[in-house]
């Protein structure tokens, strides 16, 4: 499966929206993107997934790049529960999700 | 509710002791999975199993067993042959592994090696 990128870490306001990005270069045609995210101490929760179109669901949306190469993970309104690491992995149906070190997205009132 | 069950929450363990974390899920899943996570770090693939009575080893897998007599349980046995066993063990069921493969994770179950 393609490997990600992600920043380290990422600061937003409360209210406003968390735009996350995820770079996946090599991504191929039949894998996924899917995002996880962890709140301190907790299991993992699922968020969404996609493949080319962009998808949304009463957590996110997800924006991919038309040529696949990156994608974007929003979350409308943040909240300061929403504070989590946040995991972007590629992924093709069947495989193993392999977790990286995720963005830490802080969400500040 | 349907959902993942970790237990123990907290472990704490003497060097040379075999542990068992237990998973029990009732979300009537095939596929089941043992992650660990060391401070600051992803998650790791110990153990998988696609259906009873089968596992595959996973990215890191030495010094850790398993076993799947049962759909919903899935109990993992970190050994006294696990170099540094002190971290995060995450258990996580899927409908299938063959699908869009949703995780669910369970709370996880600290475990300390003193």
């Amino acid at each position: 499966d393609a490997k990600t990128t992600q920043p380290p870490s990422m600061d937003c306001a409360e209210g406003r929206a968390a735009n996350l990005p995820c770079n996946h270069s090599t991504i191929s045609g039949n894998e996924y993107v899917y995002w996880y995210r962890q709140i301190h101490s907790q299991g993992p929760q699922y968020i969404i997934h996609g493949l080319k179109n962009n998808e949304t669901n009463e957590m996110a949306s997800l924006i991919i790049t038309e040529d696949r190469k990156s994608s974007t993970l929003i979350l409308p309104h943040a909240t300061l529960r929403d504070t989590a690491v946040y995991y972007c992995i590629v992924r093709r149906y069947g495989n193993k999700l392999v977790f990286g070190a995720g963005t830490i997205l802080r969400v500040k009132s | 509710d349907g959902g993942i069950t970790q237990s123990p929450k907290y472990l704490f363990r003497k060097e040379g002791q075999n542990v068992t974390l237990s998973c029990e899920q009732n979300l009537n899943h095939d596929a089941m999975y043992w992650y660990r996570q060391d401070p600051g770090q992803g998650l790791r693939l110990i153990y998988y199993s696609q259906i009873v009575n089968d596992f595959q080893k996973g990215d890191i897998a030495e010094g850790y067993s398993v076993s799947r007599e049962k759909k919903e349980s899935f109990p993992l046995t970190v050994t006294s042959a696990q170099k540094n066993p002190t971290a995060f063990y995450l258990c996580a069921s899927s409908i299938d592994s063959a699908g869009p493969g949703e995780l669910f994770f369970g709370e996880g179950s600290r475990l300390t090696v003193l």
